[in-house]
Parts: structure tokens; C-alpha cells; sequence
């Protein structure tokens, strides 16, 4: 089945302690892109990447890191979280550029204290 | 800064009836692309309807047809013949070179 796959669905976790959202997709597409949302603010792109090894900043990239280095996977780093950074974050990915269908993960909720 | 506009935090429909969502945008380039995605209670994001700007003939999918008037900078969404199903969050997208911006999104409400 084609799928956008994100670990860990939920998490809580504190203030400066350094996590990752993984994020894997079984199309082979090229184009990646994680996402913040927020009541009120609508989805925000983060950082997209274009292909392995190739990222790139979106609107809100303050506070995040990404890596590319295999076309499957998208990880989110978040070095040293801030309850700021509390928010429902998706991954996302199409077939190149964006200008396609993008396929949405299901979710990840977190929740910095 | 590359803006989308959604005016209409709520809306509701009777269950049969049309509904219009509206979303505006504001970019001084000719070459991008519109999406409305939809967000069931689910959370998952489902892509309705895409709608290329260099196209002048607006883009349909069955029930769900767009007006889009690129002078103006607007891009409606019609949801025609309303089902229970079509409750869910509405939010208008507008991608630039590789970039997506979203607006803040239309909760709409179906009554039986």
C-alpha cells in the first residue's frame, strides 16, 4: 500500500531534550516536505527537500533541522525543543516539485513542557 | 511575503444544498499552482482539487468544482450537493516554484 509513514504519533516530551520525527514513504517521490499546524495558523512548510541531499527552508524552519540521504526518509530534528514548538506536525510527499498530489503522513502530535 | 486568504472561518450547509468556500491570495508571479485539501476530524489531509494558473478553464472533480479568477487573485471552492461526508476542515493551498503557503482554513458544518 502506498503510504506516508510517521514515528512517534504522539509524543511529550521537555523542554531541551533533542528529538526526532521520522517520516518514510514506499512511492519513490522525490519531493518531501514537513508541515507545523497551528488553530488559527493554517499549515506552515517548515523545510522541503527536492531530492536526497538536496533541502531547503520553507516559512517557519527557526529551531528545526532535516536530512535527506536516502529518497525514502525525512527525518525532523528538533535539537532543543521549546514549548513553542508544540503543534501537530505532518510529512508530506509527491512525485517531484509539488506540483502533484501530495500524499500527507498521518500526524504527529507534540507536546513540549 | 506570499499570503493565502481564507475570509470564512465557518461555514454551514444543508445536507443536499451548495456551499462556496472562498480563498484569495496575493503573489505578483504567473506561474504557480492552487489546491484546496480537506481535513476530516481524521487529521488526514486529502488533496480535493488542483488547479494549474495557466489554465483559464477552472478544474472540476465530480461534485467539487473551483472558480478561479486569476486577475483577481481568487480561487473558490464549490461543493455541490453537500454530503455528511464533506463536514471537515477546508483549507486553500498555493504553491510557488517549490514552496507551499496554506491559508487558515474554512470548518464546514453539513446539517442533516
Amino acid at each position: 500500500e502506498a503510504q506516508v509513514t510517521q514515528n512517534p504519533r504522539y509524543l511529550i516530551t521537555v523542554t531541551g531534550k533533542k528529538l526526532t520525527v521520522t517520516c518514510s514513504q514506499n512511492m519513490n517521490h522525490e519531493y518531501m516536505s514537513w508541515y507545523r499546524q497551528d488553530p488559527g495558523l493554517g499549515l506552515r512548510q517548515i523545510y522541503y527537500s527536492m531530492n536526497v541531499e538536496v533541502t531547503d527552508k520553507g516559512d517557519v524552519p527557526e529551531g528545526y533541522k532535516v536530512s535527506r540521504k536516502e529518497k525514502r526518509n525525512f527525518p525532523l530534528i528538533l535539537e532543543s525543543p521549546s514549548p513553542n514548538q508544540t503543534s501537530l506536525y505532518f510529512c508530506a510527499s509527491s512525485p517531484h516539485r509539488g506540483s502533484y498530489e501530495q500524499y500527507f503522513g498521518p500526524g504527529t502530535r507534540l507536546t513540549v513542557t | 511575503a506570499q499570503t493565502v486568504t481564507q475570509s470564512q472561518p465557518e461555514m454551514s450547509v444543508q445536507e443536499a444544498e451548495t456551499v462556496t468556500l472562498s480563498c484569495t491570495y496575493d503573489t505578483s508571479e504567473s506561474d504557480y499552482y492552487l489546491f484546496w485539501y480537506k481535513q476530516p476530524p481524521s487529521r488526514q489531509m486529502i488533496l480535493v482539487i488542483r488547479q494549474e494558473a495557466y489554465k483559464q478553464q477552472n478544474a472540476t472533480e465530480n461534485r467539487f468544482s473551483v472558480n478561479f479568477q486569476k486577475a483577481a487573485k481568487s480561487f473558490s471552492l464549490k461543493i455541490s450537493d453537500s454530503q455528511l461526508g464533506d463536514a471537515a476542515m477546508y483549507f486553500c493551498a498555493y504553491l510557488l516554484g517549490n514552496q507551499f503557503y496554506f491559508g487558515t482554513g474554512t470548518s464546514l458544518t453539513v446539517i442533516p
